[in-house]
């Protein structure tokens, strides 16, 4: 079945060292986002790849990179995790525009050590 | 920023009855999207109304939409204990490319 994968779905990692998570996707979709979601709360838009045109949010901070292979990979660069980065990572895709329903991996929770 | 903010933040009903959670947003809209979210997964889409759309449905769920109000409505019919998630309503933002979420509901379902 066409899905989004996250790897891991649990990482754990210490203060200050740097932590990669990959998502796939075999939906051919051309737009791919990362969310953060904290403990109860609504999930936080990162940024989002349009095919290769990355878009920052204005609020995400600058220890959060993003990659964007090819078309079917993406992944989120951490480069010096603090305690509040703790959280569920979500990526998700659609066939662009505002419009179309967008399609979750089942994230990777963080922890930090 | 936060557009939608849904109410109530956790409901709790008995097998069989019908459930509603309700989104209200600040701007204008082009269309309204309403997810589920099961303990530990991603979030699954639901249904997504228009704004020149007044109702939608989909099996058991029906949304509506008041755009007067800036409010929608997730009514989920004879509810399963399967049901029992978070529920969060989303909007665009205009000319953003993006989705804004709502703090969600919190949909717990007795068997």
């Amino acid at each position: 079945d066409a899905m989004v994968i996250q790897n891991p779905r649990y990482q754990v990692t210490q203060f200050g060292k740097p932590v990669t998570l990959s998502c796939s996707q075999t939906l051919n979709h051309n737009v791919m986002y990362w969310y953060q979601q904290k403990s109860s709360q609504a999930p936080k838009l990162l940024f989002h790849y349009y095919d290769k045109d990355f878009n920052n949010e204005a609020d995400t901070p600058d220890n959060f990179q993003s990659r964007r292979p090819n078309t079917s990979f993406c992944f989120l660069d951490i480069r010096s995790p603090g305690l509040g980065d703790a959280a569920m990572y979500l990526c998700a895709t659609s066939r662009g525009g505002i419009d179309q329903p967008q399609h979750f991996g089942d994230g990777t929770r963080l922890s930090i050590l | 920023s936060q557009q939608g903010e849904e109410d109530p933040q956790a409901l709790s009903i008995q097998e069989g009855e019908n459930a509603t959670m309700n989104c209200s947003y600040k701007t204008s809209i082009n269309n309204l999207q309403w997810y589920r979210q099961n303990s530990g997964r991603g979030l699954v889409h639901l249904i997504l109304i228009r704004s020149n759309e007044r109702e939608k449905h989909s099996g058991r769920l029906r949304v509506t939409l008041d755009t007067s109000k800036k409010s929608s409505s997730l009514l989920i019919t004879a509810s399963r204990a399967a049901d029992t998630a978070s529920y969060f309503c989303a909007t665009d933002e205009g000319s953003a490319r993006q989705l804004t979420f709502g703090s969600g509901t919190q949909l717990t379902v007795l068997p």
